[in-house]
């Protein structure tokens, strides 16, 4: 089926590990963007892309880094992870910028560090 | 920079009852604004959207959001719920222009719909 697809769904880290969340889609969007979801807080961006070659910093980028080489997948990588990155990852990609279609959420990657 | 204010964090009604969740935004621009639906451990599914013309919108489960350009508000509401709208709802704007746009979300509001 058509859709994001983020790998792995559960992931329990030490703090200083360094680990990669991946999402691939399969729609051909040019815009995705990573999110992240804490209890009270609703989404924040981490980064976004709006093509491949061009990504961008969100609302919280510090400790998180991002590539696209490719229109398919957006990876995000934490390179020495900390207990304040626990937390709920989502990968949402829209074949528009503005979202004027909706933007298509992965099921998301539960992350604990410890 | 844009901003999104739910004012409710937990909404809880009975079955067949009517509902509101109230979301309120801002920004200088014209935006593009969505609810979205969160099911328990799932990923977020659009609900509906808002673009231009009508400023009512309906989605294909019954409920409906209203633009209030005066009132900077998108309230979503459905006339009469089900045990299976139990669900947090985040209601979003997206601001920008040319291929640069953000999403941005309010914190969210649980609907607890009891029997």
């Amino acid at each position: 089926n058509a859709g994001v697809t983020q790998t792995p769904k559960f992931q329990v880290l030490k703090t200083g590990q360094s680990m990669t969340l991946q999402c691939a889609q399969d729609m051909n969007h040019e815009y995705m963007s990573w999110y992240r979801q804490d209890p009270g807080m609703g989404l924040r961006l981490i980064h976004y892309s709006v093509g491949a070659g061009i990504t961008d910093q969100g609302e919280v980028p510090n400790g998180y880094n991002v590539s696209r080489s490719t229109t398919e997948d957006f990876p995000l990588r934490l390179l020495s992870a900390a207990p304040s990155q626990t937390s709920v990852y989502f990968c949402a990609s829209s074949s528009l910028p503005g979202g004027s279609y909706g933007y298509t959420f992965g099921s998301g990657t539960r992350l604990t560090v410890v | 920079a844009q901003s999104v204010t739910q004012l409710d964090s937990q909404v809880p009604v009975f079955e067949e009852a009517p509902v509101e969740l109230r979301c309120n935004y801002s920004s200088s621009v014209s935006v593009y604004l969505f609810w979205y639906v969160q099911y328990p451990n799932q990923g977020l599914q659009l609900l509906l959207k808002y673009l231009s013309g009508s400023t009512l919108v309906e989605s294909i489960n019954g409920f409906e959001a209203e633009f209030n350009k005066s009132q900077t508000s998108f309230h979503l509401r459905k006339p009469s719920v089900h045990i299976s709208d139990t669900a947090e709802y985040f209601c979003a704007v997206s601001v920008g222009g040319g291929s640069n746009y953000k999403l941005t979300f309010g914190k969210g509001t649980l609907l607890t719909v009891n029997p």
